[in-house]
C-alpha cells in the first residue's frame, strides 16, 4: 500500500486561505468517505482535525474544512493564524481494511 | 478527558523484541477500537495495526509477520510487540483510539521512541 501523496510544504500569509491536497487511488479515497486530516507540531502527538472527508471533531476551529472528489481529498484552512503552522497527514481507510496515511505537508505561516 | 499513556523499552538491538503498552484512562475502554501507528524520523505515519473491542486483530501487510497486538480488558491496557527488529523499525511509536464507529484516530497517546541499533 503506497502511501497517499500530498505536498512538501503549503505557504501562506495570516488571514490568508490555503488548501492541501491528498491524492490516493480507487482502493482508499476513491472507495470511501473515511478521509481524515490530523496537524502535528514538533515534538507533538497527531490531533484529529477532520473525520470522515468534512466533519470536524469539537473543539477544532471552524477555519478547518475538508472536502473530497474522485481520488484527491482536501484540506482547507481559512484565516491562516501563525499557530497554524505544523505538520499536516491525511489518511484513509483503504478496500484492504488497513489505513494508509499521506506524505505530510509542512504549512508556514509567512 | 481521555488519556492514553505509553511505555516501553526505548533501546533495542538488532532481533529483538519490541515491547510497547498503552494505558488508556478512560471508562469507556472496551467500547472502542484501538491501533498502533508509527512515524520514523523525519517522515511520515504509519499504520502498524489494530485490535477491535472484541477482540479480533488486523495488520499492515508489510509487518503482519513480525506483529501483535493485545488488549487487557481487565488493566484498559493495549500492547504491542514486534519481533526480529531491524533499524528500519526504529520510530516513534503511538497508540491510538479509533473514533466512535469511525475510520479514524481522535486520541493518541503521546508517543514513545523505540530505537533500533547494535
Amino acid at each position: 500500500q503506497s502511501a497517499l501523496t500530498q505536498p512538501a510544504s503549503v505557504s501562506g500569509s495570516p488571514g490568508q486561505s490555503i488548501t492541501i491536497s491528498c491524492t490516493g487511488t480507487s482502493n482508499d479515497i476513491g472507495a470511501y468517505d473515511y478521509v481524515s486530516w490530523y496537524q502535528q507540531h514538533p515534538g507533538k502527538a497527531p490531533k484529529l482535525m477532520i473525520s470522515d472527508v468534512r466533519n470536524r471533531p469539537s473543539g477544532v476551529s471552524y477555519r478547518f474544512s475538508g472536502s473530497k472528489s474522485g481520488y484527491t481529498a482536501s484540506l482547507t484552512i481559512s484565516g491562516l493564524q501563525a499557530e497554524d503552522e505544523a505538520d499536516y497527514y491525511c489518511s484513509s481507510f483503504t478496500s484492504s481494511r488497513t489505513y494508509v496515511f499521506g506524505t505530510g505537508t509542512k504549512v508556514n505561516v509567512l | 478527558q481521555v488519556q492514553l499513556q505509553q511505555w516501553g523499552a526505548g533501546l533495542l538491538k538488532p532481533s529483538e523484541t519490541l515491547s510497547l503498552t498503552c494505558a488508556v484512562y478512560d471508562a469507556s475502554f472496551s467500547d472502542y477500537n484501538w491501533s498502533w501507528i508509527r512515524q520514523s524520523p523525519g517522515k511520515g505515519q504509519e499504520w502498524v495495526g489494530e485490535i477491535h473491542l472484541r477482540g479480533g486483530t488486523k495488520y499492515n501487510p508489510s509487518l503482519e509477520s513480525r506483529v501483535t497486538i493485545s488488549l487487557d480488558t481487565s488493566n484498559n491496557q493495549v500492547s504491542l510487540k514486534l519481533t526480529s527488529v531491524t533499524a528500519a523499525d526504529t520510530a516513534v511509536y503511538y497508540c491510538a483510539r479509533h473514533g466512535r464507529g469511525g475510520w479514524y484516530f481522535d486520541y493518541w497517546g503521546q508517543g514513545a521512541l523505540v530505537t533500533v541499533s547494535s
